[in-house]
């Protein structure tokens, strides 16, 4: 059974960073892409970031790219999310997600950010 | 970016009846696809992938058609456990985009 753990959310300042954790199990991590999806309170999902099963490849919309870093470890089976000069607008349940290979055919349940001063 | 437009926001539907849920593109996506549902409180699931193609453990109720820039899910007959809400989702270009998402409810 596959099953994706987050970690690392919180309450952070506005221009402030945090890094957030996808621990993966239940199938062979590396041979799949990963990605993050959010969602703002009350509000739809949109789509954060991809990274390829290698970690040789990733992608960002617009509205976090330059800011958000995605990563992963596949000696430990984990994929990251490293975000920077976070606004309010970032506030939202951050899910991990598993590539199917372009839909997402798993989700874990979520760690919510909020960034408040 | 594409655009993806669903309606109804919300859809009044009684236990048993049948409920159909649109999901626009603002352009071509072939059949690159996908529908989640979303209970309060819980993450999405995957219900269909490829338009058409049911992920694995949803039931037949739950059908999609479509191809270019219209697309539907069906749900013949409501069950209980179906009141949630519905995304679409393309991947057929970056960046992936969802609809804004179909609320079904109790008539």
């Amino acid at each position: 059974e596959v099953q994706l753990l987050e970690s690392g959310g919180g309450l952070v300042q506005p221009g402030g960073s945090l890094r957030l954790s996808c621990a993966a199990s239940g199938f062979t991590f590396s041979t799949y892409g990963m990605n993050w999806v959010r969602q703002a309170p009350g509000k739809g999902l949109e789509w954060v970031s991809a990274i390829s099963g290698s970690g040789d490849s990733t992608s960002y919309p617009d509205s976090v790219k330059g800011r958000f870093t995605t990563s992963r470890d596949n000696s430990k089976s984990t994929v990251y999310l490293q975000m920077n000069s976070l606004r309010a607008e970032d506030t939202a349940i951050y899910y991990c997600t598993k590539s199917g290979p372009s839909y997402y055919d798993s989700w874990g349940q979520g760690t919510l950010v909020t960034v408040s001063s | 970016e594409i655009v993806m437009t669903q309606s109804p926001a919300t859809l009044s539907v009684s236990p048993g009846e049948r409920a159909t849920l649109s999901c626009r593109a603002s352009q071509s996506i072939s059949s690159h696809l996908a529908w989640y549902q979303q209970k309060p409180g819980q993450a999405p699931r995957l219900l269909i992938y490829g338009t058409s193609t049911r992920a694995t453990g949803i039931p037949a109720r739950f059908s999609g058609s479509g191809s270019g820039t219209e697309f539907t899910l069906t749900i013949s007959s409501l069950q209980s456990e179906d009141f949630a809400a519905y995304y679409c989702q393309q991947y057929h270009d970056w960046p992936r985009t969802f609809g804004q998402g179909t609320k079904v409810e109790v008539k």
